[in-house]
């Protein structure tokens, strides 16, 4: 089954400590991409990355770090979180870069808490 | 990438057609839209997209303006499933791929 899978679900933690989400996808996509989504202010993209070894800035990157090692995997590194990065966080893939209007696939969520 | 506004919120009643509408004022020649939906607990899923002319899948129908400085969602007959989010989004499709969703229409459908 085509999809995009994030881990862990949910996470409860303390201010400081580093924490890592993972987003992985299994339909050999170029594009992937995190974004969070708080009331009242609705999604907001995070980073995004176009291929492996490529990554940019969305709106809101302060405070986060991605990589992009392998084209299948696209972790969220938040090395010193604070309680404004409480929120709940999709990762997302689409199929190229040469064709941006091709859909985006989303996964579950992260619904993160930081004390 | 042209900002959109949206409504906050919308009603409709099951089995009537919905239109959602979307303003992207600053929109340029070459941006397309984009619709996506999110129902409760779940990441948002794909609808619809558009340049120019009017477009319809299974899903729903985008009409665009002649102006393309707004656009309408059109579900032709909600149903109770349809209760979600609905973002409209303009992208530029050269340059940084950067997505701006906004805050989106919640749509209520009433049985």
């Amino acid at each position: 089954e085509a999809q995009v899978t994030q881990n862990p679900r949910y996470l409860i933690t303390v201010t400081g400590k580093k924490l890592t989400v993972t987003c992985s996808q299994n339909m050999n996509h170029e594009y992937m991409s995190w974004y969070r989504q708080d009331p009242g202010l609705g999604l907001r993209q995070i980073y995004y990355s176009m291929n492996v070894e490529v990554t940019d800035k969305g709106d809101v990157p302060e405070g986060y770090k991605v990589s992009r090692k392998e084209k299948r995997n696209f972790p969220l590194i938040l090395e010193s979180p604070s309680p404004n990065q409480t929120s709940l966080y999709f990762c997302a893939s689409s199929s190229t870069t040469e064709q941006p209007t091709d859909t985006q696939y989303f996964g579950p969520g992260t619904r993160l808490t930081v004390l | 990438d042209a900002k959109t506004t949206q409504p906050n919120s919308m009603e409709s009643n099951e089995e009537e057609p919905v239109h959602l509408p979307c303003n992207h004022s600053t929109i340029s020649g070459t941006d397309y839209i984009h619709w996506y939906r999110q129902l409760p607990s779940q990441g948002p899923e794909y609808v619809i997209h558009g340049l120019t002319s009017n477009v319809n899948n299974r899903m729903a129908s985008l009409a665009i303006a002649e102006d393309r400085k707004s656009s309408t969602l059109i579900l032709h007959r909600a149903t109770l499933r349809d209760a979600a989010v609905y973002y409209c989004i303009s992208q530029t499709p050269s340059g940084t791929y950067k997505y701006i969703f906004g805050t989106g229409t919640r749509l209520k459908v009433l049985a």
